[in-house]
């Protein structure tokens, strides 16, 4: 059973204080790997998606990276307005086309 | 603009009713999902559709229904046979069901049993 785990469940940074979020996962094999943002009571926003260990993906002050058992979301210099809840998820090369996702990390950067 | 919508935002069922959320997109895709998001869980998928005419059960099909007679609608319907439908409903769309693609999101319907 394809399984996802996010750590830590919530998260509270300072503006400025560079920290990262986990992604650890289990899968039969591997088709991508998912990062979105979610604000409250809004559907999830795609951030990213990385294919094969060794993959990085930019944007703004987020930073993804993949490895063969986790990924981690590296949030550089964080303003309020990263605030949110991140969720990672998973496609496997076996089962349903569509995705396993993980509980999410919830990020408070306070000014 | 481009997306999925999702109809209503919030809804009240009274106990024994069925309720049917809508959900359109206009990005041309062919496949579409359902997901249910409680707190403290992950999303968990409902149903899923490939293509116009067919779908297929997920995670958590008992006590729902869903219907796909059009590629831009794929709606919804809270049976009354499902013993905890308060949550919160996404919709959503990828160009194809190929593992590769991409999953987008509505914005979400709330349900609420009173």
């Amino acid at each position: 059973e394809d399984q996802v785990t996010q750590s830590p469940e919530a998260l509270r940074l300072q503006e400025g204080e560079s920290s990262s979020l986990n992604c650890s996962y289990t899968v039969s094999g591997l088709r991508g790997l998912f990062w979105y943002r979610q604000d409250p009571g809004k559907g999830p926003e795609f951030l990213f998606t990385l294919y094969s260990a060794g993959e990085e993906k930019e944007k703004e002050r987020l930073k993804a990276t993949l490895t063969k058992k986790e990924s981690f979301l590296h949030i550089t210099a964080p303003k309020p307005e990263d605030s949110a809840t991140y969720l990672c998820a998973v496609k496997a090369t076996s089962g349903y086309s569509t995705l396993t996702f993980g509980k999410g990390t919830m990020l408070l950067v306070s000014p | 603009d481009g997306g999925i919508t999702q109809s209503p935002k919030y809804l009240f069922r009274k106990e024994g009713q069925n309720v049917t959320l809508s959900c359109e997109q206009n990005l041309n895709h062919d496949a579409m999902y359902w997901y249910r998001q409680d707190p403290g869980q992950g999303l968990r998928l409902i149903y899923y559709s490939q293509i116009v005419n067919d779908f297929q059960k997920g995670d958590i099909a008992e006590g729902y229904s869903v219907s796909r007679e059009k590629k831009e609608s794929f709606p919804l319907t809270v049976t009354s046979a499902q013993k905890n439908p308060t949550a919160f409903y996404l919709c959503a769309s990828s160009r194809t069901a190929l593992l590769g693609n991409t999953i987008y999101f509505g914005e979400g319907s709330w349900l609420t049993v009173v």
